[in-house]
């Protein structure tokens, strides 16, 4: 299979605290993961493109100094919301490719429902 | 610029009626990939069928069916005999081939909601 978890997979927090939620591959390598936002009722926009062991690239109109990505291994991917604010909440989704395979499959995790108050 | 565009927002169906969700794309390269995603209410997205830029062959998979036509640029999703089970929201994405392995975005549709009444 090709299993990617997300933790944690619901979060509230106070408006200017930050917020770190992490995305795993379970059973295989994956050099290039990546970050999407969903609000409701809406598609899933890709905010940025996270390669393990270099600099995450980041989708126009995305603040990278907002939203930190660190993508230290080959399984493990990581989202910093800093001083989040109520307008970042949203359902926040990873993907991982799976390394070696060509079809540009993006395995995707379950999701991260971030509620800021 | 590459565009995924689903033209119908919610579809409503009585059970086992036949339902086609549409999906029409933009891209300049001769090369890609297209896909379709299931959304069920738990939000988690359920990977439905990956289908190459060189193969216009349509499939079957049990009640689902896919009609792949590159003349009118479009990826058309069919359930036959719908079920409640069924009701999700289902997006269509295109991925452009990186033959590094790196890149591919995806670009998604708008989703189409579908709600299958017992």
């Amino acid at each position: 299979g090709a299993v990617v978890s997300q933790h944690p997979s619901r979060v509230i927090c106070k408006s200017g605290t930050s917020v770190k939620i992490e995305c795993r591959s379970l059973d295989f390598q994956a050099t290039t993961m990546f970050w999407y936002r969903q609000f409701p009722k809406q598609s899933l926009m890709l905010m940025a493109t996270s390669n393990e062991g270099s600099k995450a690239t980041y989708e126009q109109g995305v603040e990278k100094d907002k939203f930190l990505i660190n993508h230290a291994s080959l399984t493990l991917s990581t989202l910093t919301v800093t001083s989040a604010h109520p307008e970042d909440s949203s359902f926040y989704i990873c993907s991982a490719k799976r390394d070696r395979e060509s079809t540009d499959t993006q395995y995707f995790g379950p999701g991260t429902r971030l509620t800021v108050l | 610029a590459q565009k995924v565009t689903q033209a119908q927002t919610e579809i409503s169906v009585v059970e086992k009626e036949d339902v086609t969700l549409d999906c029409v794309y933009e891209t300049r390269d001769t090369t890609y990939y297209l896909f379709w995603y299931k959304q069920p209410p738990s939000g988690e997205l359920v990977f439905l069928i990956r289908r190459n830029s060189f193969d216009e062959q349509n499939e079957i998979s049990g009640r689902y069916s896919w009609n792949f036509q590159k003349s009118t640029s479009s990826f058309n999703f069919t359930i036959t005999a719908s079920q409640v089970v069924d009701s999700a929201v289902y997006f269509c994405a295109l991925s452009e081939v990186e033959w590094d392995n790196q890149g591919g975005k995806l670009i998604f549709g708008q989703g189409t909601e579908l709600s299958v009444k017992p």
